[in-house]
């Protein structure tokens, strides 16, 4: 089984930052990386498939990159409604697997 | 506008049984791989089961495998998932999500509001 490992668990930021979080594979998956974004009570969100591509309607400020074992998301400006749970997730072989969350707090 | 709705949850013993259902429309189910993924309370994601778009191919996470069964009829719009031999540990919300199959790999790019199972006595 592939095990992703994001970091961090948890990131205080304000509105304007810059922020990346990371996930790490156990073995390659090559590019089948996606993220999601979640809040409380609701469905999660995709926002980037195949690593670097972005999901129709999301806003541009949001980017992923990697490729192989280590992967990142990017939001280039918090926005308020930007404060949520992140998931990455890999495709590249089953079980699919999800990282274990990244919760993204307001300072 | 497409739209995933799941019903079946409830309160069930351990070592009970429910099915789950997944209504899809505002797309066309039949071209469309889905899937089961479902979250624990306060925990994360965790992918549950795949099916194809004919239904011809079928994956489990080990954790349910051989108590779970995925199923879908096209011709009613429906995904399904029997559940059987429930354990606390099952006790979850429960999503169904489209799988577009972007570049190759598996992508949820829709997903249902969820429909919790509670497994307790």
């Amino acid at each position: 089984d592939s095990q992703m490992t994001q970091s961090p668990s948890s990131l205080s930021a304000s509105v304007g930052d810059r922020v990346t979080i990371t996930c790490r594979a156990s073995q390659s998956i090559s590019s089948y990386l996606n993220w999601y974004q979640q809040k409380p009570g609701k469905a999660p969100k995709l926002l980037i498939y195949a690593a670097s591509s972005l999901q129709s309607g999301v806003p541009s400020r949001f980017s992923g990159s990697g490729s192989g074992t280590h992967f990142t998301l990017t939001v280039s400006s918090l926005q308020p409604e930007d404060f949520a749970t992140y998931y990455c997730q890999q495709s590249y072989s089953t079980p699919i697997t999800f990282g274990q969350g990244t919760r993204l707090e307001i300072k | 506008e497409v739209q995933l709705v799941e019903s079946g949850g409830g309160l069930v013993q351990p070592g009970g049984s429910l099915r789950l259902s997944c209504a899809a429309s505002g797309f066309t189910f039949s071209s469309y791989e889905m899937n089961w993924v479902r979250q624990a309370p306060g925990k994360g994601l965790e992918w549950v089961s795949y099916i194809s778009s004919s239904g011809s191919t079928i994956y489990y996470a080990d954790s349910v495998k051989g108590r779970f069964t995925i199923s879908r009829d096209n011709a009613k719009n429906s995904l399904y998932l029997q559940m059987n031999s429930l354990r606390a540990e099952d006790t979850a919300v429960y999503f169904c999500a489209r799988d577009p199959r972007l570049y190759g790999g598996h992508q949820f790019d829709y997903w249902g509001q969820g429909t919790l199972v509670t497994v307790s006595s």
